[in-house]
């Protein structure tokens, strides 16, 4: 079945440091991929994704590509602020419209000052 | 691009008691539907999905349901409340049946069952 693997962590950096969070992937056919970032207290909300095998999706100054040789889409960035601190999701929904998402277990990033 | 709103924001509630959450969504119609529980420190445990009115797609055997009376409404509900069903729950929207459309998230439930 489909299945999404990510870094767990917790992972505490300090600001202005460089930031990769791998995820990798188990799917058939050419699913899209999302990453989701979760503040303190609060519900999910989109951070990025791709669509396509080579397609790099970008927000906020992260940025994550779609490797479909290595099954990977890790999210970067290349200088994390304190704001950033948060849990942050990897996911995939199959190709052909499948009603789920399939979501990896999340990593809680604290960076501090 | 859609709105979700839940309530409660926050629930305390004793062992043995019943429950009803709400959903509701704005800015789409015919999405799919989503309830969602995190647990303290965990990843998300999809409960239900639902694809249109009455239809309800249960993820795990337990004491709760859920009912979409409504094109845009989800209800979460449970008629003995166990410890073990505190966490926050998340009410999740997307259109359709398309790969790339996310799902966008409400702002959750805490339910704390003592």
């Amino acid at each position: 079945g489909n299945s999404v693997t990510q870094m767990e962590g917790p992972v505490t950096l300090s600001e202005e440091a460089f930031l990769t969070i791998n995820c990798t992937y188990t799917a058939t056919g050419y699913p899209s991929l999302f990453w989701y970032v979760q503040y303190p207290g609060e519900g999910l909300q989109l951070l990025l994704k791709a669509t396509k095998a080579d397609d790099k999706g970008s927000n906020k100054g992260f940025e994550a590509t779609y490797r479909k040789e290595t099954t990977s889409f890790h999210l970067e960035k290349g200088s994390v602020q304190v704001s950033d601190s948060a849990v942050y999701f990897c996911a995939l929904r199959a190709q052909g419209g499948s009603e789920k998402l399939v979501f990896g277990k999340g990593m809680k990033l604290t960076v501090n000052p | 691009s859609q709105t979700i709103h839940q309530w409660p924001a926050t629930l305390v509630q004793p062992v043995g008691s019943p429950l009803s959450l709400e959903c509701t969504v704005e800015g789409t119609s015919n999405p799919n539907l989503y309830w969602y529980r995190q647990a303290a420190g965990r990843g998300l445990q999809l409960l239900f999905y639902s694809v249109g009115i009455g239809q309800i797609s249960s993820e795990v055997p337990q004491n709760l349901s859920a009912s979409r009376p409504q094109d845009r409404q989800f209800i979460l509900s449970s008629k003995k409340l166990l410890l073990s069903d505190s966490g926050f729950y998340l009410c999740a929207s997307a259109l359709g049946e398309v790969s790339y459309n996310e799902q966008f998230f409400g702002p959750g439930t805490r339910l704390t069952v003592l």
